[in-house]
């Protein structure tokens, strides 16, 4: 397996746009997490999905956050609009009741 | 709540020095406890893991013993390297049945000296 996938790798984007980071998690793996990592506030659990059913969205930081997995293959992080704040790592990251295995991760600037 | 505690960074030593990164945590029941490994550029990645109480985690020279009386999973290491300078997470996973989140650490970064 090729481990989890993530594009794109790094997005650059003006305040105020609608960006779309995205996942494909290890094959037969029924757990996925979106994370967003930071200097100032370290690895931050933003949503869980369990068989491609959101569990826990509570570190989802604002409504302008959105993350949708439609099947087992594939997932979303939307954030609409953005903002320069949210410039980050997102790393997505999948299991199988084990240990996690994570994607290379998304850089996003926002200017 | 769950939680992770692990000694702020950052961690200077030469090269063959001994290491120990402190990890405690909180938790209700039994949970899982991970190093994950985060190499500049690149997500993170599984060092060693344990999943009972008295289990030892071991890879790559690394190790880490389950401590359920004093709740900690401190890693180790006998000699570093240069090539071991990265940013090491300290995790859990409760033991909640159907909880499969994991919990981690804000992060130690280790820079090793040639």
């Amino acid at each position: 397996d090729a481990g989890v996938i993530q594009s794109p790798r790094h997005e650059v984007t003006e305040m105020g746009q609608e960006v779309t980071l995205r996942c494909k998690p290890i094959s037969g793996h029924n757990s996925l997490f979106w994370y967003r990592q930071t200097m100032m506030r370290g690895l931050e659990l933003l949503i869980y999905f369990n068989n491609n059913v959101p569990i826990d969205d509570s570190g989802m930081p604002e409504d302008r956050f959105s993350a949708k997995m439609p099947n087992a293959s594939f997932s979303t992080l939307k954030i609409q609009p953005s903002e320069p704040r949210d410039s980050a790592v997102y790393f997505c990251a999948s299991s199988e009741q084990g240990e996690a295995f994570f994607g290379q991760g998304t850089r996003l600037t926002v200017v | 709540g769950d939680s992770v505690t692990q000694m702020e960074g950052p961690v200077t030593l030469s090269e063959e020095a001994f290491l120990t990164i402190n990890c405690t945590y909180t938790a209700t029941g039994y949970p899982s406890l991970f190093w994950y490994v985060q190499y500049p550029g690149e997500g993170l990645q599984l060092l060693l893991k344990a999943t009972k109480a008295d289990d030892k985690g071991s890879n790559k020279g690394f190790e880490a013993t389950y401590r359920k009386e004093t709740t900690s999973f401190h890693l180790e290491k006998g000699s570093v390297q240069v090539s071991d300078s990265a940013v090491y997470f300290c995790a859990l996973s409760p033991s909640t049945s159907g909880t499969y989140k994991y919990i981690f650490g804000t992060g130690t970064r280790l820079k090793v000296l040639a």
